[in-house]
């Protein structure tokens, strides 16, 4: 069974720009979260999408959104790049266990954005 | 919002010293999560603890959830160079089902 993709691996952009993100999970798995990863913060929550809706999101700003289709896949958006975003943006997948909650979660190898 | 402290940041023991990493919440968790980040890797699942008082081991890994299921931890007997990366716990609440990440606690084998 395939891995959870990320695309792309790396990522040069400058400040102002705008970046979207792709991750495509597991198979069967409906649930998507993303997470930067900065050196001193540690895995910071963006946000979760399961069945196309966001179900849960982090503190960032307004600048950072995502979207999640049918196919489970999803995207993430980040605007008006600032240095401060440049980071490795993790997604995982899990699948729905019983009770609804979810299960363990498979991470891609992540995308490094580094923004100039 | 919902907490989740991670002790100690950093932590640098000989080979063969024993290693504990712990991990606190603020409000009682449906279950905690544990991951493994190798230096340039991506966070791989090791175990997921649920009953209150659970005990599991794993080889070296030994990972305790608390009895008012709000902290937890992870403790390497013996460490060995493979076991150089950055331990993370994962706090599950029941409300929302949101998984949240500690900082993680970054594990350096000297040899």
């Amino acid at each position: 069974k395939a891995g959870v993709t990320q695309t792309p691996r790396y990522l040069i952009k400058t400040r102002g720009q705008q970046v979207t993100l792709s991750c495509s999970p597991i198979s069967g798995h409906r649930s998507v979260s993303w997470y930067q990863q900065t050196p001193g913060q540690g895995l910071q929550f963006l946000f979760e999408y399961f069945s196309e809706t966001q179900r849960n999101k982090g503190n960032f700003p307004g600048r950072f959104s995502g979207r999640q289709f049918s196919n489970s896949r999803s995207e993430m958006n980040v605007s008006t790049l600032e240095l401060g975003d440049s980071a490795l943006y993790l997604c995982a997948s899990s699948s729905v266990g019983a009770g609804g909650r979810d299960t363990e979660a498979f991470f891609g190898q992540g995308t490094r954005l580094t923004v100039v | 919002g919902q907490q989740v402290m991670q002790i100690p940041q950093y932590q640098h023991v000989q080979e063969g010293e024993d290693f504990t990493t712990y991990c606190n919440s603020s409000t009682t968790l449906s279950n905690i999560q544990w991951y493994k980040q190798r230096p340039g890797g991506h966070p791989v699942f090791l175990i997921q603890l649920v009953k209150s008082g659970e005990v599991k081991k794993q080889k070296r890994l030994t990972f305790q959830f608390g009895e008012a299921k709000k902290n937890s931890s992870l403790h390497i007997t013996a460490t060995q160079t493979t076991d150089v990366g950055t331990y993370f716990c994962a706090a599950v609440t029941g409300r929302d089902d949101k998984i949240i990440f500690g900082k993680g606690t970054r594990l350096h084998i000297l040899p």
